[in-house]
């Protein structure tokens, strides 16, 4: 029984540069989510797939921030240019699109960005 | 838009002690409510949840009523134990905020032997 698994767990990195985090949900799980965390704050939403179609965009997901799903299972989050406000951890979760289980998110782990 | 508010942390308990964290929230509708727990060096899961008002959720000793009147949802357990220290969430999901959770700051909660 696997869960949300993200990589990688770590990525510091200098200003500028590019990352790109990798998220692999629970297998029969139609929708992805990103979510950043911040210290001391609440995880703020970012954007969501269900199956490969990315279904919404928050305002906070700049220009320099794209999220893929190819096929429908892995999402990859890329960061363009670093700056060093993107520093946070980002959070993948995954659930199953049914009524009874709205909102019932299950989350990786986090991958952790320091941008130097 | 949807928005939720909870009390800030930390807060510090002795075991067995009782907890309350506060939780109010705006939302346009009838919006389901959760809460949210992360322990140390694990991802965030969920506690409970209730979807109608007056609903009372439940798990693991806590318990949360959805209180429409007073747009509330606050967090009780009667007695902690040290491995409820966690950081707790606070968290809805209603039609203005689309097909998403939108959470409160955390809650900091330290158990003390």
């Amino acid at each position: 029984d696997t869960g949300v698994s993200q990589d990688p767990r770590h990525k510091i990195t200098k200003r500028g540069q590019n990352v790109t985090f990798r998220c692999d949900p629970i297998s029969e799980h139609n929708r992805l989510y990103w979510y950043r965390q911040t210290l001391g704050q609440g995880p703020e939403f970012l954007t969501y797939f269900q199956n490969e179609a990315q279904l919404e965009k928050s305002r906070l997901l700049s220009d320099r921030f794209s999220a893929e799903r190819p096929k429908g299972s892995f999402s990859t989050l890329e960061i363009q240019r670093t700056e060093q406000g993107d520093s946070a951890m980002y959070l993948c979760a995954s659930s199953l699109a049914a009524g009874g289980n709205t909102g019932e998110l299950f989350f990786g782990e986090g991958s952790r960005l320091t941008v130097l | 838009g949807d928005s939720v508010t909870q009390m800030e942390g930390p807060v510090t308990l002795s075991e067995e002690a009782f907890l309350t964290i506060n939780c109010t929230y705006t939302a346009t509708g009838y919006p389901s409510l959760f809460w949210y727990v992360q322990y140390p060096g694990e991802g965030l899961q969920l506690l409970l949840k209730a979807t109608k008002a007056d609903d009372k959720g439940s798990n693991k000793g806590f318990e949360a009523t959805y209180r429409k009147e007073t747009t509330s949802f606050h967090l009780e357990k009667g007695s902690v134990q040290v491995s409820d220290s966690a950081v707790y969430f606070c968290a809805l999901w209603g039609k203005a905020a689309g097909n998403k959770l939108t959470f409160g700051g955390g809650t900091r909660v330290l158990v003390k032997p």
